[in-house]
């Protein structure tokens, strides 16, 4: 089965700058999380996803990030306006009830 | 915050088995024990998943005692490749996948 999908892999912006990523979960997953991952440290959760509906989100900074995956398929991360600090990996994971996540490649932000 | 605690860092040397514990004193009745391995620059990868008792598959064992307080993944011979940090994960259905620091293995030659 294929995996799951990411865009870009690396993306370089100014502080200020808005910035978008996208995912593609493994089909048929109905779970989709996005996790932000700054270096030397283990993943943080953004916000989860049952089909099209947030079943988490109390980890997003939501003056400045939003998310949305509205046909329950694939998802969208914003950051409007970046800082320096939101330089990190940004991961996208997907799964089927109690199967484990599987993760994508991930997106490796730098803000400069 | 993370629902486990684990080592910081392990060293071992090739063809060794490795063992890391994870403590999870709050364990809720429904949630499941999760292990990720992550290599640098890559999104971690599943191990194994287990609830209790003794977990086996191609790659590692689980071990769980009967209050599930805790768990142990074990590598049976690590090689060089297993350079990695492991992550213990706790979650109901895998909601609330919340991952901590994690331990930073580093296998010797």
């Amino acid at each position: 089965e294929a995996g799951v999908a990411q865009s870009p892999r690396y993306k370089i912006i100014e502080k200020r700058q808005s910035v978008a990523f996208w995912c593609n979960p493994i089909s048929g997953h109905a779970t989709l999380y996005w996790y932000q991952q700054i270096l030397g440290q283990g993943p943080k959760l953004l916000i989860q996803f049952q089909n099209n509906g947030v079943v988490d989100d109390s980890q997003l900074p939501k003056d400045r990030f939003s998310a949305e995956r509205l046909k329950g398929v694939d998802s969208t991360l914003k950051i409007q306006p970046a800082k320096l600090e939101d330089s990190a990996v940004y991961l996208c994971a997907s799964s089927l009830a109690d199967r484990g996540l599987h993760f994508g490649p991930g997106t490796r932000l730098t803000v400069t | 915050l993370a629902k486990t605690t684990q080592p910081i860092s392990m060293d071992s040397y090739e063809g060794q088995e490795v063992n890391i514990t994870c403590s999870h004193n709050n364990i809720a009745t429904n949630d499941y024990i999760t292990w990720y391995q992550q290599f640098p620059s890559q999104g971690p990868r599943f191990i194994i998943q287990g609830y209790k008792t003794k977990v086996t598959n191609e790659v590692a064992s689980l071990f769980i005692p009967a209050d599930r307080k805790s768990s142990t993944l074990s590598l049976p011979r690590v090689s060089l490749s297993d350079t990695a940090v492991y992550y213990c994960l706790v979650g109901d259905n895998n909601n609330d996948m919340r991952f901590g620091a994690g331990t930073r293995l580093t296998v010797k030659p």
